[in-house]
């Protein structure tokens, strides 16, 4: 079946505009997660949904990233004023549950460069 | 908070030889999963190996075996029979499996595979 799908894979945008980043999770998986990878190094987390509300946002950096998962199905990633150093890759991954024995699936990422 | 270390930025190994890269964890729990990924340069994480902290017995998937030591909070992976394929970055991750602790992965900072042919 589908795997996990990330549009734009490559977005690029200039300092202080608004970016919106979409995963679309395997069908059926009611947790979603949202990572950030900077160059030469590992995912950071950013925030996980459990269907539609967002369980943990505790990752994400300051009041301007937002993330909303309306029908419990695709979410989408926001980020207002965009700043140079927003610039990495943002990988979502989504699994079947919250169980940690559940494997979380990844897609391939939107590589976002901010000018 | 769980932290994860990788201490080998690099690492390259001859086709058909034996790799072992390293990775040590912090934490106070005692219920966990550890987890090796992949990530070639196409960017997508794929899950290598996964470890269950109450088993003692190293977990194995084909050429791939960890050593996981509990005690020392060592998890290290091995790589036998290496392929080109192989070359990639690996990250080693954590996660929680205790109630009411946060579910996400903590990843290190990921060791470079080279593999020589």
């Amino acid at each position: 079946g589908a795997g996990v799908s990330q549009t734009p894979s490559n977005k690029v945008t200039e300092k202080g505009k608004y970016v919106e980043l979409r995963c679309d999770p395997i069908s059926g998986h009611t947790a979603l997660y949202w990572y950030r990878q900077s160059l030469g190094q590992g995912p950071e987390f950013l925030i996980y949904f459990q269907g539609t509300g967002a369980a943990d946002d505790s990752g994400l950096p300051n009041d301007r990233f937002f993330a909303v998962r309306p029908e419990g199905s695709v979410s989408t990633l926001k980020i207002q004023r965009t700043e140079r150093g927003d610039s990495a890759v943002y990988l979502c991954a989504s699994s079947p549950g919250l169980e940690a024995a559940y494997e979380q699936y990844f897609g391939p990422g939107t590589r976002l460069t901010v000018t | 908070a769980q932290t994860v270390t990788q201490s080998q930025p690099e690492m390259s190994v001859q086709e058909a030889e034996t790799v072992t890269l390293s990775c040590t964890y912090d934490t106070s729990e005692s219920d966990y999963y550890l987890f090796w990924y992949k990530q070639p340069p196409s960017r997508q994480m794929i899950l290598v190996i996964r470890q269950e902290a109450y088993k003692q017995q190293n977990a194995t998937e084909n050429r791939f075996s960890v050593n996981f030591q509990k005690a020392a909070k060592s998890f290290s992976l091995k790589i036998s029979d290496s392929q080109l394929g192989d070359a990639a970055m690996y990250f080693c991750a954590y996660r929680s499996h205790s109630s009411g602790s946060a579910r996400q992965l903590t990843f290190g900072s990921g060791t470079q595979l080279t593999v020589l042919p």
